[in-house]
């Protein structure tokens, strides 16, 4: 069983429209990570939040770690076809992470 | 160069045979990660090491070994390769620098058993 659920799984849309990614569990995280992910290459790290109910903005990306840091969510604004690839969430305890299934958003020209 | 190199990138291979996965970093990390990633299950944590003499088991071990030879290398073995092997396998890293659970990725290996 996933420790970490991502919702949804697949996105697809249109450039310029927003999209949200969802990712929760019912355990506690030291921090949590999202990564982004290309075909053929590993994931890259696109941020770490650690404070629960922090908000981090990263131009047009903006991740938000829940209260009870078990849940966050990753919202693009006016998504762009270079925002295609496979998204994960990570969460860490004891220098180790546990994924989500990962979420596939494709942007559409 | 890349800070974390795996190799093969590609390896198609047949049952029963035994295979290494090698994975070498500059980063100057303590800690090194093996990952399998399967369509719709993320990254799934195979083994781990967070120093030279430190080995550790992770959620998918069976089937799997490991040595890390150095800091900076860490392999990983698979005795009797099996079909359901057939995944991506990722090598990961970490440090104090850039904040303690930040792990950085090889580009993997696509591992084929037939």
């Amino acid at each position: 069983t996933q420790l970490l659920e991502q919702s949804p799984q697949f996105l697809s849309i249109q450039e310029g429209e927003n999209l949200t990614v969802y990712c929760n569990s019912s355990s506690v995280f030291s921090s949590l990570q999202w990564y982004r992910q290309e075909p053929g290459e590993g994931p890259v790290l696109l941020v770490t939040v650690v404070t629960g109910g922090e908000v981090k903005k990263l131009k047009r990306l903006t991740f938000q770690f829940g209260d009870a840091r078990k849940d966050s969510s990753l919202h693009i604004t006016a998504a762009q076809p270079g925002d295609t690839g496979l998204y994960l969430c990570a969460g860490a305890r004891d220098y180790k992470l546990s994924f989500g299934a990962g979420t596939t958003v494709t942007v559409r020209a | 160069d890349a800070d974390v190199t795996q190799t093969p990138r590609n390896r198609i291979t047949k049952t029963g045979k035994r295979i290494m996965l090698e994975c070498s970093q500059t980063k100057g990390h303590d800690r090194m990660y093996w990952y399998r990633q399967d369509p719709g299950l993320g990254l799934q944590l195979i083994y781990y090491s967070f120093d030279v003499k430190d080995i550790n088991k992770g959620e998918i071990s069976d089937g799997y070994s490991v040595s890390r030879q150095a800091q900076a290398k860490f392999s990983l073995s698979l005795e009797s390769a099996i079909p359901n092997q057939t995944a991506l396998y990722f090598c990961a890293t970490s440090g104090s620098a850039g904040g303690p659970d930040t792990q950085y990725f090889g580009p993997g290996t696509r591992l084929t058993v037939l």
